[in-house]
């Protein structure tokens, strides 16, 4: 069974830093691309990074570009997002999905509130 | 970037009924549109790639169509597990982006 289980979230302070982790399993994780996808309490859908298989592509969305550093580890079949400078804006839920399957498999997320 | 814009924002329809959701773009993204469905609380679950495909267990009610720059997700007959948000996702250019979603809600 594919999982993705992400992890890390928590409350942070405007200008802080937090590293989220997504832990697969269920397929040869090291062979796909991974996205991070994040969702503002009430609001739609963002993309904001990907990396793909082998982490020699990255890109990320404007909104998180030099603040947001993805990176994978393929011993250990994960994804991670480190934040920094971290800003009310960055309030989400944050998702990670495989490109396994065109994006059927997400994880149920994990919350980042940044507040002072 | 291109900038997907969905309509109507809510769509009120009744269960049987048949719905269709638009998702056009600023630009034409080829066939590299997808669509899911979200329910609160949920992650967002697939429901159409590459504009016409229907993903692995996702009923015939619901196709997808269009290429360039007009899509349209269509469920056929609404069920009551239907009544969620949907959104459409191009993949043809960084950044992806997603459009603001379509709430599909009871009448």
């Amino acid at each position: 069974e594919v999982q993705l289980v992400e992890s890390g979230g928590g409350l942070v302070q405007p200008g802080g830093s937090l590293r989220l982790s997504c832990a697969a399993s269920g397929f040869t994780f090291s062979d796909y691309s991974m996205n991070w996808v994040r969702q503002a309490p009430g609001k739609g859908l963002e993309w904001i990074a990907y990396i793909r298989s082998g982490g020699n592509t990255i890109y990320y969305a404007d909104s998180v570009k030099g603040r947001f550093t993805i990176s994978r580890d393929d011993a250990k079949n994960s994804v991670y997002l480190r934040m920094s400078s971290l800003r009310d804006e960055d309030t989400a839920l944050y998702f990670c999905a495989s490109d396994l399957e065109s994006w059927r498999y997400w994880g149920q997320g994990t919350l980042v509130i940044v507040s002072s | 970037e291109i900038v997907l814009t969905q309509s109507p924002a809510t769509l009120s329809s009744s269960p049987g009924e048949r719905v269709t959701l638009s998702c056009r773009a600023s630009q034409s993204v080829n066939n590299y549109l997808v669509w899911f469905q979200q329910k609160p609380g949920h992650a967002p679950r697939l429901l159409i790639h590459d504009a016409s495909n229907r993903a692995a267990g996702i009923p015939a009610r619901f196709s997808g169509s269009g290429s360039g720059t007009d899509f349209t997700l269509t469920i056929s007959s609404l069920e009551p597990e239907d009544f969620a948000v949907y959104y459409c996702q191009q993949r043809n250019n960084w950044p992806l982006t997603f459009g603001g979603g379509t709430k599909v809600e009871i009448k």
